[in-house]
C-alpha cells in the first residue's frame, strides 16, 4: 500500500462546478498535511496548508480527518484555469521528510 | 526575487556520460532537496541537504551523487547515467525544518538519457 494515494483521475468538470477529492495517508504518526498544485511540466507551488481545525482560501476548502486518515480539497465555482495537478502532501514528523502522492489531475471545461 | 535556479531545463545525453545539474537558491535556505518525477509515481526524493556539507539519502539515492560545499548550491551529478534515470528532476529548498515554511521548486530539468 502506497503510504500517500490519490485518484490520478481525471476528473472532468464543467466550469463552475463544485470539485472535491480525497487523498489518504498510512501512517497515523503523520504530523502536517499540504495541497500543492501543479501545471503541466511546471514544478510543484504550495496551494495551502491543511490544518486539523480545517483551512480556507477564498473558493478553496481544505479539510482534515485523522480519524479516517485521510485529507480532502474542495474546490467551489470552479474556473478553467483550475485545470492542473493537484498533489497531496504529508510530512512524517518534525524534520523536512515530506512524502508525495501522485496527484489527480482536474480539468475543467468550458 | 526569490527563487530556485536549475541547469539545464533539458538534457539529452548517451549512457555512461557523466552529467551534472545544477541548482542555486537565493534565499538563505539550509535544506535543499533533489525529486524526480515519473508518471503515476508521484515525486521522489532522491538526496537532501540539511546544511552545508551535511548531506544524506532519500528514497531513491542509488545512481546519484550530490554536494553541498557552499549553502545556496546543491549540484546533482550523474556519474554514469543510464535510460532508468530519463525522468523529470525539480530542486527545491526550504528555510527552516518544522514549521509551516513551503518548499519552494526550481523549474525542473528534463533529462533523456539514451
Amino acid at each position: 500500500r502506497k503510504e500517500v494515494e490519490q485518484d490520478p483521475g481525471p476528473f472532468n468538470v464543467p466550469e463552475g462546478a463544485t470539485v472535491a477529492f480525497n487523498c489518504t495517508y498510512s501512517n497515523s504518526a503523520s504530523q502536517s498535511f499540504f495541497w500543492y498544485r501543479q501545471d503541466c511540466r511546471k514544478e510543484p507551488k504550495l496551494l495551502m496548508s491543511v490544518y486539523s481545525s480545517g483551512n480556507e482560501d477564498g473558493r478553496f476548502t481544505a479539510q482534515l480527518n485523522r480519524a479516517s486518515q485521510y485529507i480532502s480539497l474542495l474546490i467551489r465555482d470552479s474556473k478553467l484555469s483550475d485545470s492542473a495537478t493537484y498533489l497531496c502532501v504529508v510530512n512524517l514528523d518534525s524534520n523536512y521528510q515530506l512524502i508525495w502522492g501522485a496527484g489527480t489531475k482536474l480539468i475543467i471545461k468550458p | 526575487e526569490a527563487q530556485v535556479t536549475q541547469n539545464p531545463r533539458y538534457l539529452i545525453t548517451v549512457t555512461g556520460k557523466k552529467l551534472t545539474v545544477t541548482c542555486s537558491q537565493n534565499m538563505n535556505h539550509e535544506y535543499m532537496s533533489w525529486y524526480r518525477q515519473d508518471p503515476g509515481l508521484g515525486l521522489r526524493q532522491i538526496y537532501y541537504s540539511m546544511n552545508v556539507e551535511v548531506t544524506d539519502k532519500g528514497d531513491v539515492p542509488e545512481g546519484y551523487k550530490v554536494s553541498r560545499k557552499e549553502k545556496r548550491n546543491f549540484p546533482l551529478i550523474l556519474e554514469s547515467p543510464s535510460p532508468n534515470q530519463t525522468s523529470l528532476y525539480f530542486c527545491a529548498s526550504q528555510g527552516r525544518a518544522g514549521e509551516e515554511d513551503t518548499q519552494y521548486f526550481g523549474p525542473g530539468t528534463r533529462l533523456t538519457v539514451l
